[in-house]
């Protein structure tokens, strides 16, 4: 049973570039989550992706879209990259009306 | 402003103690919580949760208490051992009734197993 799984893992982007992070959730999950991870902090949520649609959203810039396909998979797209974009990119699976979620093991993006 | 405080960015403990992480919130809505642990170049791995309609979660060497008139919850491991030692996150959910929504972070604590 594969779990969540990312790509790229590792990245270097220029500052004013764009980036695609992709995700393919656990079997059997429907819903889709993507954190950013920056250095010494605990995962912050981006947003959420449920019926090919963005359901919840935190505290982040439109610079970060997301898309969901018909098999459940994700793509983060973050545009116009600024330095303070570099950190740990975690994608996170769940079935929707379950609490618990399941993660990947990240890309991690650096913005130079 | 940090709705979900782990107030201790690191903790050492002997191999055969019992390891207390504790985790305090702010915000009242929260009514589910987890704990994660993850290893250097890892993702967060679940390890245990607990519904705010129950005081004690077990599994295993892993126990959660919540108090939830004083807003905090702790995360017992026993006997603690070499393998436990990892980033511990306390994390914090409003269930909408539609399941997992965004979930709120801590920093983390650092566990360290000493032989």
């Amino acid at each position: 049973d594969a779990g969540v799984t990312q790509s790229p893992t590792h990245l270097i982007k220029t500052r004013g570039q764009q980036v695609t992070l992709r995700c393919s959730p656990k079997s059997g999950h429907d819903t889709v989550s993507w954190y950013q991870q920056a250095l010494g902090q605990g995962p912050q949520f981006i947003f959420q992706y449920y019926e090919e649609e963005e359901r919840q959203r935190g505290n982040f810039p439109d610079r970060f879209s997301g898309h969901q396909f018909p098999n459940y998979s994700s793509e983060l797209n973050v545009n116009a990259l600024l330095l303070g974009d570099s950190a740990l990119y975690l994608c996170a699976s769940s079935w929707r009306g379950k609490n618990t979620i399941y993660f990947g093991e990240g890309s991690w993006l650096t913005v130079v | 402003d940090q709705q979900v405080k782990q107030n201790s960015p690191s903790l050492s403990v002997q191999e055969g103690r019992i390891s207390i992480l504790n985790c305090d919130y702010t915000n009242s809505m929260f009514d589910y919580f987890l704990w994660y642990k993850k290893y250097p170049a890892e993702g967060p791995t679940f390890l245990i949760s607990i519904s705010s309609i129950k005081d004690k979660n077990e599994d295993g060497r892993f126990t959660v208490f919540l108090n939830k008139s004083a807003k905090h919850l702790s995360l017992h491991i026993v006997p603690s051992q070499p393998g436990d030692s990892a980033v511990y996150f306390c994390a914090a959910n409003l269930n909408s009734g539609g399941g997992a929504d965004g979930l709120t972070f801590g920093k983390g604590t650092h566990l360290i197993i000493q032989p």
